[in-house]
């Protein structure tokens, strides 16, 4: 098992445009989380997967924002029309359900840059 | 609600020497607590967490952090700090009731001074 992957690492685009980021879980993991950081900030939730229940949603994710599981494996976050304050960090992480649930394991995140 | 406050946004340190980075915490109920660590160009790894029992927990790489209830702290020390512990560092609460989400304080950018 190679960890929490996300794709691409690094997307550059310009206001207005749509952008799609990947994160596939650890396997066995049935929790799936998104989280934004940007520069001198901890990361903020965004929100969570329970298989492909999506469970909880900050207010930080507003209507451009959309986020999917659809057969509790990988997730898609996809930013639409977006905006020069969309840039940041947007990390994924993944945890099993249980005693172990406590723990979250994070990929090494993507980075936006809008233009 | 839970909320992290790291007070602390820079810690430079001399190789071989002490440091304790600070972490307070406020919340209604009863939480887990953990410490996160960012390498630079890395992903976040977990460095230690307190879910129960002993107030003392120590990592693999000589970090310790101590669960203080009253004082609403988790700080994180090490005696003796290594170029290689160049780093930032996140503390992060959650509550034990079913809430999943973490919560996380804004980082500590520790710097080791050859």
């Amino acid at each position: 098992d190679t960890g929490v992957s996300q794709d691409p690492r690094h997307k550059i685009t310009k206001r207005g445009q749509n952008v799609t980021f990947r994160c596939d879980p650890i396997s066995e993991h049935n929790r799936l989380y998104w989280y934004r950081q940007t520069l001198g900030q901890g990361p903020e939730f965004l929100t969570y997967f329970q298989n492909e229940a999506q469970l909880e949603k900050s207010r930080l994710l507003s209507d451009r924002f959309s986020a999917e599981r659809p057969k509790g494996s990988f997730s898609t976050l996809e930013i639409q029309r977006t905006e020069q304050g969309d840039s940041a960090m947007y990390l994924c992480a993944s945890s099993p359900q249980g005693s172990g649930a406590n723990v979250l394991t994070f990929g090494a995140g993507s980075r936006l840059t809008v233009l | 609600a839970q909320s992290v406050t790291q007070l602390d946004s820079q810690v430079p340190v001399f190789e071989e020497a002490p440091v304790e980075l600070r972490c307070n915490y406020s919340s209604s109920v009863s939480v887990y607590l953990f410490w996160y660590v960012q390498y630079p160009n890395q992903g976040l790894q977990l460095l230690l967490k307190y879910l129960s029992g002993s107030t003392l927990v120590e990592s693999i790489n000589g970090f310790e952090a101590e669960f203080n209830k009253s004082q609403t702290s988790f700080h994180l020390r090490k005696p003796s700090v290594h170029i290689s512990d160049t780093a930032e560092y996140f503390c992060a609460v959650r509550s034990n009731f079913g809430n999943e989400k973490l919560t996380f304080g804004t980082g500590t950018r520790l710097t080791i001074i050859p």
